[in-house]
């Protein structure tokens, strides 16, 4: 499994925009980039994958360059109720197993 | 139900004891995973159900721990003669399929403590 580095934390301020670059070296060929998010007391919640370019949801976008070597999360206009931990993963398609890391713990002020 | 259920959602026990926690996925998932997350920590992969297969063990930590599973329905996980350091909140997840194609739906944890 590819591993993945990613920022410990971030500060943002409301109405910013977010990006969360995570940095993947060693990823495959049929590996995806997943992102999930984990709000304070709860288990995490999927938020996006992408294999490369660009993908976008009503939650956030991900953007892959071409040699995928990275990708960034970006969340467009943060409110606080964007505060939490955010997790890239490279998960290898058709697999079985996600490896969490200790992702990014994003604190959104006022 | 709408998602994945679990149960108790806190439970402190004495060293020693033995804990059984709980997990209902969501109807009609055949995958099911358990997961620790220390305080301030990641996730760690702890054991994973698919339908009928052996399920993958691999991330036990230790012979205290074993979990079971009613064909595609609920799951115990199961530590025996608990230690402090098993303190943690042990999260559950369910999945329609393999988890890259259709991602994880987690519960909201079962908060152990050992005192």
């Amino acid at each position: 499994l590819a591993k993945t580095t990613q920022p410990i934390s971030m500060d943002s301020y409301e109405g910013q925009e977010v990006n969360i670059t995570c940095s993947h070296n060693n990823i495959a060929t049929n590996d995806y980039i997943t992102w999930y998010q984990q709000f304070p007391s709860q288990g995490p919640r999927f938020i996006i994958q992408g294999y490369k370019t660009k993908v976008t949801n009503e939650v956030a976008s991900l953007f892959i360059p071409a040699d995928r070597k990275s990708s960034t999360l970006s969340l467009p206009r943060v409110s606080l109720s964007d505060t939490a931990v955010y997790y890239c993963l490279v998960v290898l398609y058709n697999t079985d197993k996600l490896i969490f890391g200790t992702g990014t713990r994003l604190q959104v002020f006022p | 139900g709408a998602g994945v259920s679990q149960s108790p959602s806190n439970k402190v026990t004495e060293k020693g004891k033995d804990v059984e926690l709980r997990c209902d996925p969501i109807s009609g998932h055949t995958a099911l995973y358990w997961y620790r997350q220390r305080l301030g920590q990641g996730l760690e992969f702890l054991i994973y159900f698919q339908g009928n297969s052996a399920p993958d063990k691999s991330g036990l930590p230790s012979d205290r721990f074993s979990a079971e599973r009613t064909g595609e329905s609920v799951s115990t996980l199961t530590i025996q003669r608990t230690q402090q350091e098993d303190s943690a909140v042990y999260l559950c997840a369910s999945s329609p399929g393999t988890a890259n194609n259709y991602g994880y739906t987690f519960g909201s944890g079962t908060r152990l403590t050992v005192v």
